[in-house]
């Protein structure tokens, strides 16, 4: 059975740390996406990689980074978290072509105080 | 840009009446469309997808979607609708990005179901 996880399904933390949201996916997909959810928004792409080491920035990028050093492993960071981005975090992986569906993980819902 | 399009962000039907949640698309090229189930406290499932093979395409727990290009709609329904399938529903479309492919949600819809 496929499988996208994500480290964390609840967090809290103070404005001004550093966060790390990690994904990982065991279907050897190239493709891996940051979504957030927020009530009336739908989702909304932070970011994505199509390949190791490679990365492009989605609709919302300002304040997140990411890094992927492996195929398997997305991360996304909030350098500096703020309370605007409490939120659900939804991470989601696909094969590259444009024919198939995402697979997506359990989220995380982060809540920043 | 391709884009999605959900219209009405809550639908409110009895148990046993039609289902029918809206989905415009906006592309320059033939989309691939999508759409996803989220009940509550958990990711998104795919509910169907359209890749051009049929314009009628059926997916899980009795629903279904008529890909009309002359509308530019994909609107996903169901017979009869039974409780369980209170939830929030997304319409999305694979977009081409470079040599990449990115998936872009529309804003979803709130299915309610009334006893």
């Amino acid at each position: 059975d496929v499988k996208v996880t994500q480290s964390s399904r609840y967090l809290v933390k103070r404005t001004g740390e550093k966060v790390f949201l990690e994904c990982v996916q065991d279907m050897d997909h190239e493709n891996m996406f940051w979504y957030r959810q927020d009530p009336g928004l739908g989702l909304r792409l932070i970011y994505f990689s199509y390949d190791v080491k490679m990365k492009e920035k989605g609709d919302i990028p300002e304040g997140y980074s990411v890094s992927r050093e492996k195929k398997e492993r997305f991360s996304l960071i909030l350098e500096s978290a703020s309370t605007n981005q409490t939120s659900m975090y939804l991470c989601a992986s696909s094969r590259d072509t444009g024919n198939t569906e995402a697979f997506f993980g359990q989220g995380t819902r982060l809540t920043v105080v | 840009a391709q884009s999605v399009t959900q219209l009405g962000s809550h639908v409110s039907v009895s148990e046993g009446a039609l289902v029918l949640l809206r989905c415009n698309y906006s592309s320059s090229v033939p989309p691939y469309l999508f759409w996803y189930v989220q009940y509550p406290n958990q990711g998104l499932q795919l509910l169907l997808k359209y890749t051009s093979a049929a314009t009628l395409v059926k997916g899980i727990n009795g629903f279904e979607a008529e890909f009309k290009k002359s509308e530019t709609s994909f609107h996903l329904t169901k017979p009869s609708a039974h409780m369980s399938d209170a939830a929030e529903y997304f319409c999305a479309v694979n977009t081409l990005y470079s040599s990449a492919s990115k998936i872009i949600f529309g804003s979803g819809t709130r299915l309610s179901i009334r006893p």
